[in-house]
């Protein structure tokens, strides 16, 4: 199993460009959620899909975060503008029945805004 | 009051030794938590999951107290690989069948030789 995959594992962009994370989560889970670490804040929850349905968005920062699931294998995190507090790690996670069940993570994607 | 808390640490202890983390939750109606470990730079993994009776997995072992609302963790003959950050986890909602799961900020160990 390939577990969690999340594309970039880095980013670098200037501010105000637009940026585009993606996760792919493990076949067969039906929830997903996008969380962001900081070392002030920890894991944050952003967002969380069940069955492709986004049911939670109240963890997403600002109008300038949007996050999709157009189907049960791919999710986007989408922030537009960028801004350089947006500095982040950004974890996709899975899993087969939200909670109370084990979060598999991906790998993260590294998101620095200059 | 935030929903899972942690001392921050860093603990640090020599190896061999015996070093036990605490957690305090906010929903007393929260039946499941968990422990999860995260390397430098990785993500989070799954360390063990904690049940009402306690659990114990090799060398280390988590415990609840539902009364006072907290969680621990023990990890007895420290080893160098234990160095992680220990991540104290609650569902966001209980008897909800997906629901997210809140981290708490994380316990920096440290496992000196």
């Amino acid at each position: 199993d390939a577990g969690v995959i999340q594309s970039p594992r880095h980013e670098v962009t200037e501010m105000g460009q637009e940026v585009t994370l993606r996760c792919k989560p493990i076949s067969g889970h039906n929830s997903l959620f996008w969380y962001r670490q900081t070392m002030m804040r920890g894991l944050e929850l952003l967002i969380y899909f069940n069955n492709n349905v986004p049911i939670d968005d109240s963890g997403m920062p600002e109008d300038r975060f949007s996050a999709k699931m157009p189907n049960a294998s791919f999710s986007t995190l989408k922030i537009q503008p960028s801004e350089p507090r947006d500095s982040a790690v950004y974890f996709c996670a899975s899993s087969l029945k939200g909670g109370g069940t084990e979060a598999f993570f991906g790998q993260g994607t590294r998101l620095t805004v200059v | 009051r935030k929903e899972v808390e942690q001392d921050p640490g860093p603990f640090n202890v020599p190896e061999g030794a015996t070093v036990a983390f605490n957690c305090t939750y906010s929903n007393s109606a929260s039946q499941s938590f968990f422990w999860y470990r995260q390397d430098c730079r990785k993500e989070p993994k799954l360390l063990m999951s904690v049940y009402s009776s306690g659990n114990e997995d090799g060398r280390f072992t988590a415990q609840l107290n539902r009364a006072s609302q907290y969680i621990s963790l023990l990890i007895r003959d420290s080893k160098l690989s234990d160095s992680a950050t220990y991540l104290c986890v609650v569902p966001l909602q209980e008897n909800s069948g997906n629901t997210p799961l809140v981290f708490g900020k994380g316990t920096r160990l440290s496992v000196i030789a």
